[in-house]
């Protein structure tokens, strides 16, 4: 049981340039979210989905994309990527609403 | 607001209690979450308590409800030294979204 797991651990990327963040669990979750964490600050939720086919906006999704295929696969889609979106991005399972299980994290710098 | 606050540190001698504070912002919230985490690593849920309690209690941690004031509060007794980590408080609102607060950072000196 691997639970959820965040693909790749480190990237840098160009300016303007495209990126997908993998995320998978293996624990048949409905509810799916994407974090983001800059340096010193809290989490500030992107995306989420309460099941597959359903995406929800969050805080903070300019610049991002989502979708969910299947129960499994939560993919976070950067396009033109931009300086700002520098960052530790976090995603998170759920089954029942009082137990999340977070991925171990991405850490992205666009430069 | 929208944000849900926190204070930004707090430093406790080891062996005495640490409360850690948070105010959230919507009344409807059904669960309200403490995490814990460690530099560089990612987020250890702690405990939880939901919306119709307004107290549980889980070894060394007490959590403390509020729901008049929107206000949660974490317990933690005889602090320890591995206890030093930022504490994130979060509520899971109607509308399915997990909001997190801006952090505590627990500092435990000997």
């Amino acid at each position: 049981n691997a639970g959820v797991t965040q693909t790749p651990k480190f990237r840098i990327l160009k300016i303007g340039q495209s990126m997908t963040l993998q995320c998978t669990q293996d624990m048949n979750h409905n509810y799916m979210y994407w974090y983001r964490q800059d340096p010193g600050m809290g989490l500030k939720l992107i995306y989420y989905s309460v099941g597959a086919g359903i995406t929800d906006k969050g805080e903070v999704p300019n610049g991002y994309n989502v979708s969910r295929s299947t129960t499994e696969d939560f993919p976070l889609r950067l396009e033109l990527a931009a300086p700002s979106q520098t960052s530790v991005y976090f995603c998170a399972s759920f089954e029942r609403k009082a137990e999340a299980f977070f991925g171990q994290g991405t850490r992205l710098t666009v430069v | 607001g929208e944000d849900v606050e926190q204070s930004l540190f707090l430093s406790v001698r080891e062996g005495d209690s640490s409360v850690i504070n948070c105010t959230y912002t919507d009344s409807s919230s059904t669960y309200l979450y403490w995490y814990k985490q460690e530099p560089g690593a990612g987020l250890q849920l702690l405990t939880y308590i939901f919306s119709n309690m307004d107290m549980k209690q889980d070894q060394r941690l007490t959590v403390l409800l509020n729901k008049k004031d929107k206000h949660l509060s974490l317990r933690i007794a005889d602090t320890q030294t591995g206890d030093s980590a930022i504490y994130f408080c979060a509520e899971m609102r109607n509308t399915d979204k997990l909001i997190f607060g801006t952090g505590t950072r627990l500092q435990v000196f000997p």
